[in-house]
């Protein structure tokens, strides 16, 4: 299947600093991806949808001040979260879908973040 | 409104034997389903897929059924093998959601030697 990365993989910050999530598809180019968070033993909530060249698109409750995303090229979306709290911990995911008849996504490895 | 239902969050399973995954949806214009493995600390994996046209589609071990009069469908893994112990996510879309993935979540399989 398609290859996905995210960089980087673990990440610690201080309370009040910003993190930059990268998220990169590897061998297709995906006009649009998706940022998902996931909290233990949850199932996985949609941040928002990241269109190549546009605004992204956020999901309900989501604020886009904090969770900025940009998607600069067809291989690369960057989320960034600004002034991060401990609340903001968490395991965020990245995806890219394909293009064609039937869309698939597929997912990076993850990225956890602790805010301490 | 949870559109996307695993109603099993854990299932265990002999080595050798069938594992079957069940999910249940209620928004009748879903027409795209697929199944993702997710090991813990990791990103989901895409293992298969089914669009609404079809009642079954085969990979290998993995096999899909869509059942879309009882807004159903399951995987079925078989021979189970210990390396399938993860927790899989059954994902929803139709067209004009942006490929928007709706998941379940999740049940967790534990296939013991």
């Amino acid at each position: 299947g398609a290859v996905v990365s995210q960089h980087p993989s673990r990440v610690i910050c201080k309370s009040g600093t910003s993190v930059k999530i990268e998220c990169r598809s590897l061998d297709f180019q995906a006009t649009t991806m998706f940022w998902y968070r996931q909290f233990p033993k949850q199932s996985l909530m949609l941040m928002a949808t990241s269109n190549e060249g546009s605004k992204a698109t956020y999901e309900q409750g989501v604020e886009k001040d904090k969770f900025l995303i940009n998607h600069a090229s067809l291989t690369l979306s960057t989320l960034t979260v600004t002034s991060a709290h401990p609340e903001d911990s968490s395991f965020y995911i990245c995806s890219a879908r394909t293009s064609g008849r039937e869309e698939t996504q597929y997912f990076g490895p993850g990225t956890r973040l602790l805010v301490l | 409104d949870q559109q996307v239902k695993q109603n099993s969050p854990s299932l265990s399973v002999q080595e050798g034997r069938i594992s079957i995954l069940n999910c249940d949806y209620t928004n009748s214009m879903f027409d795209y389903f697929l199944w993702y493995k997710k090991y813990p600390a990791e990103g989901p994996t895409f293992l298969i897929s089914i669009s609404s046209i079809k009642d079954k589609n085969e990979d290998g071990r993995f096999t899909v059924f869509l059942n879309k009069s009882a807004k159903h469908l399951s995987l079925h893994i078989v021979p189970s093998q210990p390396g399938d112990s993860a927790v899989y996510f059954c994902a929803a879309s139709y067209r004009g959601s942006q490929g928007n993935l709706i998941f379940g979540k999740g049940t967790k399989l534990s296939v013991k030697p």
